[in-house]
């Protein structure tokens, strides 16, 4: 069972490089999520996905985008990199809303 | 806005004895209310749910509790092993929240041998 996977689960970047952080689900799940979280922090969602062809911003979007083609596929654009980037991002997935969500096992994300 | 509030310094706790973490809301009350388990490195995983009208809810080990008039939900691990040692977070959901979680900081719990 694959579940939600991440990649990579490393990267380093120069400020104002981009890059693309890669999530898939195999559940068939409608619901996706992207956050970030910051050493002692909680999860703060960054863009969310209610379906094929349809995101919308979280708390977080500065600096961020999303696009969601498949139901499987939730890539997490980050353009001109900024220390302020730097963190641990994790890629969610949800069937139905009384349902857990499902998390990848994140990218360690340094820019310097 | 809803914030969650959860006991921000770490617990320490003795092997055998019973852990309890509490996950505190503001405003109204959710509609349900999960905990998941978070080890170092790794995404967090999905432990309980407790919906607004149950009181309390068990698997195993583990016991959840939901207080909507203190607007509180306890988590408690009895039996208590040094693998239970995680943070734990939770997380309530919202029905006009678009299924979007707000999470708590999450407790981190250290069980000592």
């Amino acid at each position: 069972n694959a579940g939600v996977t991440q990649t990579p689960k490393f990267r380093i970047l120069k400020i104002g490089q981009s890059m693309t952080l890669q999530c898939a689900q195999d559940m068939n799940h409608n619901y996706m999520y992207w956050y970030r979280q910051d050493p002692g922090m909680g999860l703060k969602l960054i863009y969310y996905s209610v379906g094929a062809g349809i995101t919308d911003k979280g708390e977080v979007p500065n600096g961020y985008n999303v696009s969601r083609s498949t139901t499987e596929d939730f890539p997490l654009r980050l353009e001109l990199a900024a220390p302020s980037q730097t963190s641990v991002y994790f890629c969610a997935s949800l069937g139905r809303s009384n349902q857990p969500q499902h998390f990848g096992d994140g990218t360690r994300l340094s820019i310097l | 806005s809803q914030k969650i509030e959860q006991n921000s310094e770490a617990l320490n706790i003795q092997e055998g004895k019973t852990a309890t973490l509490t996950c505190n809301y503001t405003n109204y009350s959710p509609a349900y209310l999960q905990w998941y388990r978070q080890d170092p490195g790794r995404g967090p995983v999905f432990l309980l749910l407790i919906r607004e009208n149950e009181k309390e809810k068990r698997k195993e080990r583990l016991k959840v509790t939901f207080d909507t008039t203190l607007k509180q939900s306890l988590f408690h691990i009895t039996a208590s092993q040094p693998a239970d040692s995680a943070t734990y977070l939770c997380a309530p959901i919202y029905m006009d929240s678009n299924y979007q979680l707000i999470w708590g900081a999450g407790t981190k719990l250290i069980i000592k041998p």
